[in-house]
Order: C-alpha cells, then sequence, then structure tokens
C-alpha cells in the first residue's frame, strides 16, 4: 500500500495528557498537510509543510499544538494538554504540487477522544 | 479570505432519483477538486476540473467548472446508496494552498 498512512486510527486520553499523531505520506509527494475535522464539517486547515519546512500555520491553531517533518518524508502532530474542545479526526494529507496539479490524498484519519 | 460555500448541506433522496450539488465563491480559483468521504474514514478525490466551463463524467457523475472559475456543480444521475456520503469541494489557490468547502451530506435511500 503506498497511500497516506496514519497513526493511531483512535485514540482515547484524559483531558491534559499529551498525545502524538504520526503521518506518512506518498514517499514522492512534497506537500504534507493537517486537518481537524468535526462531525459534518469539511476539513479545518492545520498546517502545512513543504519539504521540511514548516510554511503556514492557522491562526487558529493554538501554542499547545506543534508539528515537525524532521527529513521532510513523515510528520508528528503533537497536542499538549489536551482539552475537550480538541476531540475531532484529525487528517493528514499529501500531495505533488506542481504547475497544475494540487490534488490532496488523505490518509484515514485519527480519531481523537479526550475524556 | 476565499470562502467556499456548498449547497444544499444535507440532501436526502430516493434511489434512482437525480441531484445537483452546488459549490460557489466570490473568487477565482487556479482549479476545484471534489471528495467523497466516507464516516470514519479520510476524503477520496473524485475529479479535478481547471478549465473554465470545464465538464468532466466519471459514469453517473457529472462534474463541471463555470466559465468564470468561481463555482462548480455535481450533478448524479440514478443515484445508488453508494452514492451516500459527504461531498466536499476544495479551491486551489495560486500558491496551491486548498481552501474548503463545508461539504454536503448526501443519503440515497434504497
Amino acid at each position: 500500500d503506498t497511500g497516506v498512512s496514519q497513526n493511531p486510527r483512535h485514540k482515547i486520553t484524559k483531558r491534559g495528557q499529551n498525545v502524538t499523531f504520526r503521518c506518512d505520506p506518498i514517499s514522492e509527494h512534497n506537500r504534507l498537510y493537517w486537518y481537524r475535522q468535526t462531525l459534518g464539517q469539511g476539513p479545518e486547515f492545520l498546517t502545512y509543510f513543504q519539504n521540511e519546512a514548516q510554511l503556514e500555520k492557522s491562526r487558529l491553531l493554538s501554542d499547545r499544538f506543534s508539528a515537525e517533518r524532521p527529513k521532510g518524508s513523515f510528520s508528528t502532530l503533537e497536542i499538549q494538554r489536551t482539552e475537550q474542545g480538541d476531540s475531532a479526526m484529525y487528517l493528514c494529507a499529501s500531495s505533488l504540487v506542481s504547475p497544475g496539479r494540487t490534488e490532496a490524498f488523505f490518509g484515514q484519519g485519527t480519531r481523537l477522544t479526550v475524556v | 479570505t476565499q470562502l467556499l460555500e456548498q449547497s444544499p448541506q444535507f440532501l436526502s433522496i430516493q434511489e434512482g432519483e437525480n441531484l445537483t450539488v452546488y459549490c460557489n465563491s466570490s473568487s477565482v480559483f487556479s482549479s476545484l477538486q471534489w471528495y467523497r468521504q466516507e464516516p470514519g474514514e479520510g476524503p477520496v478525490l473524485l475529479v479535478t476540473v481547471v478549465t473554465g466551463g470545464e465538464v468532466k463524467k466519471l459514469k453517473r457523475l457529472t462534474f463541471q467548472f463555470g466559465d468564470a472559475r468561481k463555482d462548480s456543480s455535481l450533478h448524479i444521475t440514478a443515484a445508488q446508496p453508494g452514492d451516500t456520503g459527504l461531498y466536499l469541494c476544495a479551491g486551489a489557490e495560486s500558491n496551491y494552498q486548498l481552501i474548503w468547502g463545508a461539504g454536503t451530506k448526501l443519503i440515497i435511500k434504497p
């Protein structure tokens, strides 16, 4: 399987704990995106990387959220001191950006439940 | 900030009926994509439209990009229960960033 892979698929954590999610993009893709999605809504942009550089972060992203893509390959998203409002589906997508090409390919997501 | 509005937000119809969902913006996009998402899964790309006025067909699904590249429609002919899902449109900005609509939740009843 050469698609986008996310781990874990599900995470239940207690409020105040830290969690970390991993995303393995399609290998030749140069862009990697993190989104958050709540039930019945479209994906909400969090941040994206071009290779290993983090180029944009949403203003909605609090300082409890941090993302890395150390070697321009896989990426991690960490949420510190989780809150119940962080409960959502966290989606990772990758794309090979070039003129005329913007399609994003998504992983299956990580469902976070903060209790 | 560019916004993409999708309508209707929710649609429930009987199997065999036709339907159209819309994706509208006041801004121009370099391309626009449609995705379908099933519960608990990530969105799956259906099609990309690039040229103003472009029409693409994918079996019973017909996608159209507006002449001014600000809006798009998805028409499904003879809907089937397997078409049930959340249909999302995403417009590409000049820096290749994607702007997402909130989606149309479609239910096809047998």
